[in-house]
């Protein structure tokens, strides 16, 4: 199975903060690198597809980029509603594995 | 725009069979080149994708789960179901339908999950 490896953990920020948060492949998944948002009792929630692509609703502070095994999320000016739990997921092979995860927590 | 509701039992006894279904209203489980998959959420695993079906019934499953899971279409009733057998503590998980557009796009639509404990 390909390993994903997401980083930090979890990640402390003020609103108005931009904040990275890194997801690297065990090996190369090509562009085929999602990541999604959740919040507590909530199903995880689509914000970037094919490692840059918005989906659609999802504001442009938002942004992902990377190919092959090393990708980002960024979210610049936090805002009070994006302090969540993110997940990489990669779409390239079966099984489909997602990262473990990293908390974005207020400071 | 499409939406799916998962529903069964929330409790389930160790050895015994695990059955879900999950609902899809706003788009047909038929047509299309639609995705539709059961993924599940613990505390010890994080997101575990389970398997998923296409139209017509072609499946495919995680290997770490294929000899206990199945996952069938009822095109009738628009829904499509998970079977997991021979349940473990480690089954408990909150259990979530959702869908992709093909075979190698995101998840874009999903449940609202259902908490699953095994438990006698």
């Amino acid at each position: 199975d390909i390993q994903m490896t997401q980083s930090p953990s979890s990640l402390s920020a003020s609103v108005g903060d931009s904040v990275t948060i890194t997801c690297r492949a065990s090996q190369n998944i090509g562009p085929y690198l999602n990541w999604y948002q959740q919040k507590p009792g909530r199903a995880p929630h689509l914000l970037i597809y094919t490692a840059s692509n918005l989906h659609r609703g999802v504001p442009s502070r938002f942004t992902g980029s990377g190919v092959g095994t090393d990708f980002t999320l960024t979210i610049s000016s936090l805002q009070p509603e994006d302090f969540a739990t993110y997940y990489c997921q990669q779409s390239d092979t079966i099984p489909y594995i997602f990262g473990q995860g990293t908390n974005l927590e207020i400071k | 725009q499409v939406q799916l509701q998962e529903s069964g039992p929330g409790v389930v006894k160790p050895s015994q069979t695990l059955s879900l279904t999950c609902n899809v209203s706003g788009g047909s489980i038929s047509s299309g080149s639609n995705y539709w998959s059961w993924v599940r959420q613990s505390a010890g695993k994080g997101l575990e994708w389970i398997g998923r079906m296409y139209s017509g019934g072609i499946t495919k499953y995680n290997p770490s789960l294929e000899t206990r899971v199945t996952i069938v279409a009822d095109a009738a009733k628009n829904q499509f179901s998970l079977k997991l057998s021979s349940v473990t503590d480690a089954d408990t998980a909150v259990y979530y339908c959702a869908r992709a557009l093909s075979a190698a796009r995101p998840f874009d639509s999903w449940g609202q999950g259902i908490l699953v404990t095994v438990s006698s």
